[in-house]
């Protein structure tokens, strides 16, 4: 069975600390994604990877920063959290498009439970 | 740039009635087209896909959707409700090129009543 599995499920942390979210994936797939999810907003996101070590800015990056040193660990770091930065955070995943055949050149993202954080 | 509007951001409907959530996306191209669900506490899970062919698409959980590229949309129908559909439901399209990254709805939140 699939599985995308997010460090924790709730934090609190305080304005201004350094904050890791961590996502692993069991699937061996090459991209990952960090999204935040706000009422009224939908998904938005954050940041990409499609590789080790290779990163794309999303919609929303401010404020953010990633990390993929392994293909199946995806990071992503508040450097200095700020109130409105309290949002729900949801990791996916998802494989490389077949190259040929009439495969639809998207995949499925897999999603993690995602994360609850609180910034005070 | 590709955009979705989800028109309707609560929904609720009676266990049993039939059920459709509405969809509209801008893309110049052909898009790919996705619906995924949210069940509380929980992350999503895809429901059903559109890239090609026929434009009415089958998913799981008994779910349909049907493109309509004259109309720019992509609604998702159920004919018969279950109390276990109550969630929030996402609309979703792809744009050619990129690296997967798709572009989701704000999301139709649905209450099922008994």
């Amino acid at each position: 069975d699939v599985k995308v599995t997010q460090s924790s499920r709730y934090l609190v942390k305080r304005t201004g600390e350094k904050v890791f979210l961590e996502c692993v994936q069991d699937m061996d797939h090459e991209n990952m994604f960090w999204y935040r999810q706000d009422p009224g907003l939908g998904l938005r996101l954050i940041y990409f990877s499609y590789d080790v070590k290779m990163k794309e800015k999303g919609d929303i990056p401010e404020g953010y920063s990633v990390s993929r040193e392994k293909k199946e660990r995806f990071s992503l770091i508040l450097e200095s959290a700020s109130t409105n930065q309290t949002s729900m955070y949801l990791c996916a995943s998802s494989p490389l498009p077949k190259r040929e055949g009439r495969d639809s050149p998207y995949n499925e993202q897999f999603f993690g439970p995602g994360t609850r954080l609180t910034v005070l | 740039a590709q955009s979705v509007t989800q028109p309707d951001i609560h929904i609720t409907v009676s266990e049993g009635a039939s059920l459709e959530l509405r969809c509209n996306y801008s893309y110049g191209a052909t898009p790919y087209l996705f619906w995924y669900v949210q069940s509380p506490g929980q992350g999503l899970q895809l429901l059903l896909k559109y890239f090609s062919g026929d434009t009415l698409v089958q998913g799981i959980k008994g779910f349909e959707a049907e493109f309509k590229r004259s109309q720019s949309s992509f609604n998702l129908r159920k004919p018969s409700v279950h109390w276990s559909d109550a969630a929030e439901y996402f609309c979703a399209v792809g744009a050619s090129g990129g690296y997967q990254k798709v572009t989701f709805g704000t999301g139709t939140k649905l209450q099922v009543i008994p």
